[in-house]
């Protein structure tokens, strides 16, 4: 089966860039959407088809997809974007998400 | 605004069937799919599948098959999940979300909008 593979905790300092990667086989054919979970809520769509933002996502919020690689890139990191982290791609018809990143704000 | 209700939190004994109701308001229902994902507690995300308001149309993850069941009220906007046969390894949060397009076929979308989550716990 497809797999998604995330680093389990990325940590940055605030106001730096933090740079999340999620890998599998050529993912870099097929498009990844990314999701922000904060304790206790609900996932929260930032990047889709790659490198799209949804409205009312902050603009520091960025993404690629090459070769094997897709990334999810947070410039200039507040506090507030500490959180658990996803990626997701479709593979054979089935939705697959990463093991997910918990990214640290320190 | 796109907004998804789910029911509140069920307690079930192992054997047992459990009925999640995603609510669903601030768009046209039959003109976006209806996904489900769960999550146990302290882990990830996992698909379960998903379904077509409009045509019926669904598609269950191979896991789930044979003990799924995705259906919906298109009358009152409402979606719901059906889990049969339930066991301990079943507790978990369980999220309805929609797909983002319209356009777009179902595996190919991505979950624009969340509903809060209902907890179902499996447990004699």
């Amino acid at each position: 089966s497809y797999e998604l593979t995330q680093p389990p905790s990325v940590s940055v300092s605030p106001g730096q860039t933090a740079s999340i990667t999620c890998s599998a086989d050529k993912l870099g054919d097929k498009y990844a959407s990314w999701y922000q979970q904060k304790p206790g809520q609900s996932p929260v769509l930032v990047i889709y088809q790659d490198t799209k933002r949804p409205s009312g996502i902050p603009e520091r919020f960025s993404g690629s997809n090459s070769g094997n690689t897709a990334t999810l890139t947070i410039s200039g990191t507040q506090p507030m974007d500490e959180a658990d982290y996803y990626c997701q791609a479709w593979d054979s018809s089935t939705a697959v998400f990463g093991g997910g990143t918990k990214l640290t704000v320190l | 605004q796109v907004q998804l209700v789910q029911s509140g939190a069920e307690v079930k004994k192992p054997g047992a069937s459990v009925k999640v109701s995603c609510k669903a308001s601030g768009y046209t229902f039959t003109s976006y799919d209806i996904y489900w994902v769960r999550q146990a507690t302290g882990q990830g995300l996992e698909w379960m599948g998903w379904m077509n308001p409009k045509n019926y149309n669904t598609d269950y993850t191979q896991k789930f098959q044979g003990r799924v069941t995705m259906t919906r009220n298109t009358s009152i906007s409402t979606a719901y999940m059906e889990l049969s046969s339930l066991r301990s390894e079943d507790t978990a949060v369980y999220y309805c979300a929609r797909g983002g397009s319209d356009r777009l076929a179902a595996d190919r979308n991505w979950f624009d909008s969340w509903g809060q989550g209902t907890l179902v716990t499996v447990s004699s």
